[in-house]
């Protein structure tokens, strides 16, 4: 069975761009999270959707914004990139509550 | 707020034990998850605790206790493929069922 899978895998963007960035859950799982993990820190959550509302939010600007559609999968938006939006970006996703979340292999952003 | 503590880094040599200690300060506590994460990979999920007490898979083992706010992770015969980031995250109903990571413990294995 095919794990999470996200794309790109990696993209190179300039200060004020925005970047969209996919995400697709395992088959049957109806819960995508998103998470930002910079160089030597833990993954930093930023949103969770759950058959396609918004479940959860973390503490990131509202450049930031996400939606789910209705195969559950997922894009991840962020407006007017700042350098310090340079960052691994992993999708996750869950089947039943208390079922560990599994990660896709990230998407690299780098901004110039 | 919410608060999670673990050593940046460890050292340890083949054949070994190492723990992992982890503490964390949230509401809502709903569980702790540890997962492995190699350089340039995505976390792979080890173990995860709701109750207190030790959880038990093959090399590695986990534990926690509710009333202190702690875990730990126990490898045991340790590896060189062990080197990586072992992170700490739990689950905090304030934010849904979404993950609160630790900043991760880099484990170096030497032979």
């Amino acid at each position: 069975d095919a794990g999470v899978t996200q794309s790109p895998t990696h993209l190179i963007k300039t200060r004020g761009q925005h970047v969209t960035l996919r995400c697709s859950p395992i088959s049957g799982h109806k819960s995508v999270s998103w998470y930002q993990q910079v160089l030597g820190q833990g993954p930093q959550f930023i949103f969770q959707y759950y058959e396609k509302e918004e479940r959860g939010r973390g503490n990131f600007p509202d450049r930031f914004s996400a939606r789910q559609f209705p195969n559950y999968s997922s894009e991840l938006n962020v407006n007017a990139l700042l350098l310090g939006d340079s960052a691994l970006y992993l999708c996750a996703s869950r089947g039943p509550a208390g079922e560990p979340q599994h990660f896709g292999d990230g998407t690299r952003l780098s901004i110039l | 707020g919410q608060n999670i503590d673990q050593p940046t880094e460890m050292t340890a040599t083949e054949g070994a034990i190492v723990q992992i200690n982890c503490t964390y300060q949230t509401s809502g506590f709903n569980g702790l998850f540890w997962y492995q994460q190699h350089a340039g990979e995505a976390p792979t999920f080890l173990s995860y605790n709701v109750l207190d007490g030790l959880e038990e898979k093959g090399r590695f083992s986990s534990f926690l206790s509710r009333s202190k706010g702690y875990s730990y992770l126990l490898l045991k015969e340790l590896q060189m493929k062990d080197s990586a980031s072992y992170l700490c995250a739990v689950i905090s109903n304030q934010a849904g069922t979404a993950l609160i990571f630790g900043k991760g413990t880099t484990l170096s294995v030497s032979s």
